[in-house]
C-alpha cells in the first residue's frame, strides 16, 4: 500500500497564480484533511472531508477551495498564489472515529514569489 | 472555535533527563491524539486517549488524559537521542472528524 500520496513534492509560485495540490490515499479512509505548516504554528487546519461529497473548513480556509468527488482523491485549490501561503501543506486520511490516527503524506513544500 | 494550546515550545534535555509537554484545550474534547514528527519528515500518530483519566504507556513514553477531558500530557522517561522531534497533541470535539493541532513541543536532546 502506498498511503497517502501527495504532488508535487516541491512548487514555486508567482502571485496570482493558481494551482492545485494532489492528494490520494489508497486505504479507503473516509476522513480526510489538508494542514499547513509553518515555524512555531504547529499544524493548521485547512480543510477537511468526513466522506465523498462531504467538505467543510477548517481554521485557516481563505485562499483555499476543496472537493471529495472520490473517496481516494482530495485536491486543494491555491485560487490566487500570495506570499502568505508560502508553508509546507499535508495532507492526512484517517478512518472514521480517528481510532487509529490520521496517516499523513510526506508534504509539499509550496514558496510563492 | 476550539483552541489546543500545548507547552513549552521548546525543550533541550540532556540524554537521560525526563520531559514531558502539556496540552490544554478550550472545549471539552471527545479524545484526544498525540504524533511525533521528526525533523524533515511528516506527523505519525503514536496514540489516542478517549476516556476521562486515562493513562496509557508505550515504553518509555507516558501518556495521560485529564479528568476534565480537556487536557493531557505526556511524559518520556530517560530520553534518548532517537526521542528528538517534535511532539505534537491533537483533539477532536465531538464526532465531526474536525481535528485541532496543538503547536508542538520540539525536543532536542544531548548526547
Amino acid at each position: 500500500n502506498a498511503g497517502v500520496t501527495q504532488t508535487p513534492k516541491f512548487q514555486v509560485l508567482k502571485t496570482g497564480q493558481s494551482m492545485t495540490l494532489q492528494c490520494a490515499q489508497d486505504m479507503n479512509h473516509e476522513y480526510m484533511s489538508w494542514y499547513r505548516q509553518d515555524p512555531g504554528m504547529g499544524l493548521r487546519l485547512i480543510h477537511y472531508s468526513v466522506g465523498a461529497g462531504i467538505t467543510d473548513q477548517g481554521e485557516v480556509p481563505n485562499g483555499y477551495n476543496v472537493s471529495r468527488s472520490t473517496t481516494e482523491d482530495f485536491p486543494l485549490r491555491l485560487l490566487s498564489a500570495a506570499p502568505s501561503q508560502t508553508s509546507v501543506y499535508f495532507c492526512a486520511s484517517s478512518p472514521p472515529g480517528g481510532g487509529s490516527g490520521y496517516t499523513f503524506g510526506s508534504g509539499t513544500r509550496l514558496t510563492v514569489v | 472555535g476550539q483552541q489546543v494550546m500545548q507547552i513549552p515550545q521548546y525543550q533541550h534535555v540532556q540524554e537521560g533527563e525526563d520531559f514531558t509537554t502539556y496540552c490544554n484545550s478550550s472545549t471539552t474534547l471527545s479524545n484526544i491524539q498525540w504524533y511525533k514528527q521528526r525533523p524533515g519528515g511528516h506527523p505519525v500518530f503514536l496514540i489516542q486517549l478517549v476516556k476521562s483519566g486515562e493513562v496509557k504507556k508505550q515504553k518509555r513514553l507516558t501518556f495521560q488524559f485529564g479528568e476534565a477531558k480537556k487536557n493531557s500530557s505526556l511524559h518520556i522517561t530517560a530520553t534518548q537521542t532517537t526521542d528528538v522531534g517534535t511532539y505534537f497533541c491533537a483533539g477532536y470535539s465531538g464526532n465531526t472528524g474536525k481535528l485541532i493541532f496543538g503547536q508542538g513541543t520540539t525536543l532536542q536532546v544531548k548526547p
